[in-house]
């Protein structure tokens, strides 16, 4: 089956301008992840939906990062006023069910953000 | 806090050689350790977890929680296991599921 698909695959952008990312998890996965990875490093958490509603953003760096799941399917990252620093590899994964402690996360190929 | 650290960035064997990618943890509770993989130009891949205790593709892992250690060890290195590797950590919380906290990564190569 299809696995997880993430929208764009790059994006290069203008420092202070907005993106938006997007995320098509597995169907029927109730469970999504944002990672971040930086260059040299491990990804890092940023955001968890269960269903529609995030159950933990403690990850997201600060107020300029919003992510959100309407449907409870396909998942939007924002990012207003972009800074060099957000230059990253913004991953996506999905799991079944967060409540199962053993759920494989299956990742997206991830959308490679440049902010010059 | 949880954290996880693979003490090696770079681990450079010849094919045939015994394997041994280390990963170490620190978390108050019950963890679940997990390796991923990721092969050049492909995605994040779970590669095996603590709890199956299972070999993949020739690899091990044992979580020893008095080092609380979680190594990823193989006997004889292919040049197929050429890739990045990524120790994790789960600690399911009431509200976060079970969100991953990743290792900095070894970048394993295996030279013919």
């Amino acid at each position: 089956g299809a696995g997880v698909s993430q929208t764009p695959s790059n994006k290069v952008t203008e420092k202070g301008k907005y993106v938006e990312l997007r995320c098509d998890p597995i169907s029927g996965h109730t469970a999504l992840y944002w990672y971040r990875q930086s260059l040299g490093q491990g990804p890092e958490f940023l955001i968890y939906f269960q269903g529609t509603g995030a159950a933990d953003d403690s990850g997201l760096p600060n107020d300029r990062f919003f992510a959100v799941r309407p449907e409870g399917s396909v998942s939007t990252l924002k990012i207003q006023r972009t800074e060099r620093g957000d230059s990253a590899v913004y991953l996506c994964a999905s799991s079944r069910d967060s409540g199962v402690s053993t759920d494989t996360q299956y990742f997206g190929p991830g959308t490679r953000l440049t902010v010059l | 806090a949880q954290r996880v650290t693979q003490p090696e960035k770079l681990l450079s064997v010849f094919k045939g050689a015994p394997v041994e990618l280390k990963c170490n943890y620190s978390y108050s509770g019950s963890p679940e350790l997990f390796w991923y993989v990721q092969y050049s130009r492909q995605r994040l891949q779970l590669l095996l977890r603590h709890i199956s205790r299972e070999s993949i593709k020739g690899f091990t892992a044992d979580l020893n929680k008095g080092e609380t250690s979680f190594h990823l060890k193989k006997p004889f290195a292919q040049e197929e296991d050429s890739a990045m590797y990524y120790c994790a950590l789960s600690a399911l919380t009431d509200n976060a599921g079970n969100m991953l906290t990743f290792g900095g990564g070894t970048r394993l190569m295996v030279k013919p």
